[in-house]
């Protein structure tokens, strides 16, 4: 099975910071990564597919980019509603894998 | 407006079995692979299956043999029918639509205890 490695696993941060979150593959997945949002007692929201294509709906803030085994997430502009969990995972092969997710609290 | 909406879950006991369906609307449903998703309280997302738009299944070891997805195109509807369960497949389970999931349903929760 593929393993998904996010990191860091939290981070505390200021509204207008812009964050960063990695996750890396155990092996090459292509770019069949895709990022997702999660606030507490929701369901998760889909960000981003295919490592760096915005779901339709999703801001511009957010963008994704990588390949291979290494990938980012990064939200330009933190604004508080931007302030959730976030989780990748990879979609190249099953079973279907998921990042243990980065908690993104308010500093 | 793309909606999948859950229903089925509740509390079950040990060895006991439970059958989740998820309906569909917006989209096209045969088109589009689905998945199972679930997720312990404030853990990480855990994918329990999948199935193909030509009716292929996949599944992960830890509920191979126990869990079964299946799909009714006609009735825009996926199900999951979960045997044999144990206090571990306590957790909320969602229906998701595509490979690299574009959408969520809202979920539901499945209790496995005595």
């Amino acid at each position: 099975d593929i393993q998904m490695t996010q990191s860091p696993s939290s981070l505390s941060a200021s509204v207008g910071d812009r964050v960063t979150i990695t996750c890396r593959a155990s092996q090459d997945i292509n770019n069949y990564l895709a990022w997702f949002q999660q606030k507490p007692g929701k369901a998760p929201k889909s960000l981003i597919y295919a490592a760096s294509s915005l779901q339709s709906g999703v801001p511009s803030k957010f963008s994704g980019s990588g390949s291979g085994t290494d990938f980012t997430l990064t939200i330009s502009s933190l604004q508080p509603e931007d302030f959730a969990t976030y989780y990748c995972q990879q979609y190249n092969s099953y079973p279907l894998t998921f990042g243990g997710g980065t908690k993104v609290e308010i500093k | 407006e793309v909606q999948l909406v859950e229903s089925g879950g509740g509390l079950v006991q040990p060895g006991g079995s439970l059958r989740l369906s998820c309906v569909a609307s917006g989209f096209t449903f045969s088109r589009f692979d689905m998945h199972w998703v679930r997720q312990v309280t404030g853990r990480r997302l855990e994918w329990v299956s999948a199935i193909g738009t030509a009716g292929d299944t996949y599944y992960p070891g830890s509920v191979k043999g126990r869990f079964t997805i299946s799909r009714e195109n006609a009735k825009n509807s996926l199900f999951l029918q979960m045997n044999s369960l144990r206090a571990e497949d306590t957790a909320v389970y969602y229906c998701a639509r595509g490979l690299g999931i574009r959408d969520w349903g809202q979920g539901t929760l499945v209790t496995v205890s005595s």
